[in-house]
């Protein structure tokens, strides 16, 4: 079965200051899909990485960045200087292969104060 | 095609009563899925269609849900004899993982209000 950890459930930090948003996942397959999406106040889902289980490079962009470790199962991510506009929930998400239902965390609400 | 689209999005609606939610899709995906949210929850999946046929249904989805894609193309979500219970968010997504497009695109969702 497969299940997704997202143990902080808000973080508050003041604009400028990096944050991380951790997310374990537990997997029977070798072949998954972890994904990050981002739902602001506006409440649409907005997709912002896929991740393939064979590939552990990380990526950055921007200001957004990730490390995916399958030694620890986890996939975190990272904003780097943060802003007032980073304000929103963040969801932490696997499929696994066949990409058919994905499984969310429930959830990290990061606040960024001016 | 900028996006999935979904339809109304908002629903109020008494209790016993039925409802019908549409989705589009991004034109291109062959896949769409449903998904539920309750408020400070994640989505959690109802069922998925690839074309025309509903291929997976979660044990959330009672047999007061049904959902229909008779086209391949736009899809509709029916919850019959409505409860509070089934108050909510219902979201819609689409993908194509035939052309490695395994992300699914969301829609804004249709929040439900049963009183």
């Amino acid at each position: 079965a497969q299940k997704v950890t997202q143990a902080q459930t808000e973080i508050s930090v003041v604009e400028k200051e990096d944050v991380t948003l951790d997310c374990v996942y537990e997997t029977r397959d070798t072949t998954y899909y972890l994904f990050w999406y981002k739902q602001p106040p506006s409440g649409e889902l907005v997709f912002l990485i896929r991740r393939n289980s064979f590939d552990e490079q990380n990526e950055i962009s921007g200001r957004y960045s990730w490390n995916f470790q399958k030694s620890t199962s986890s996939f975190n991510f990272t904003i780097t200087a943060s802003q007032v506009v980073d304000s929103a929930v963040y969801f932490c998400a696997l499929s696994e292969e066949g990409g058919n239902d994905m499984r969310f965390g429930a959830g990290t609400r990061l606040t960024v104060k001016p | 095609d900028t996006g999935v689209s979904q339809d109304p999005r908002h629903k109020i609606t008494k209790r016993g009563q039925n409802v019908t939610f549409r989705c589009d899709p991004i034109s291109e995906h062959n896949r769409l899925y449903w998904y539920r949210q309750t408020l400070g929850q994640g989505p959690e999946f109802l069922t998925y269609f690839q074309n025309e046929a509903q291929l997976e249904k979660s044990r959330l989805l009672s047999d007061r849900f049904s959902a229909e894609r008779p086209k391949g193309s736009f899809s509709t979500l029916e919850i019959q004899r409505t409860e509070q219970g089934d108050s909510a968010m219902y979201l819609c997504a689409s993908s194509s993982p035939g052309t490695g497009t395994y992300e699914q695109y969301f829609g804004p969702g249709t929040r439900l209000t049963v009183t």
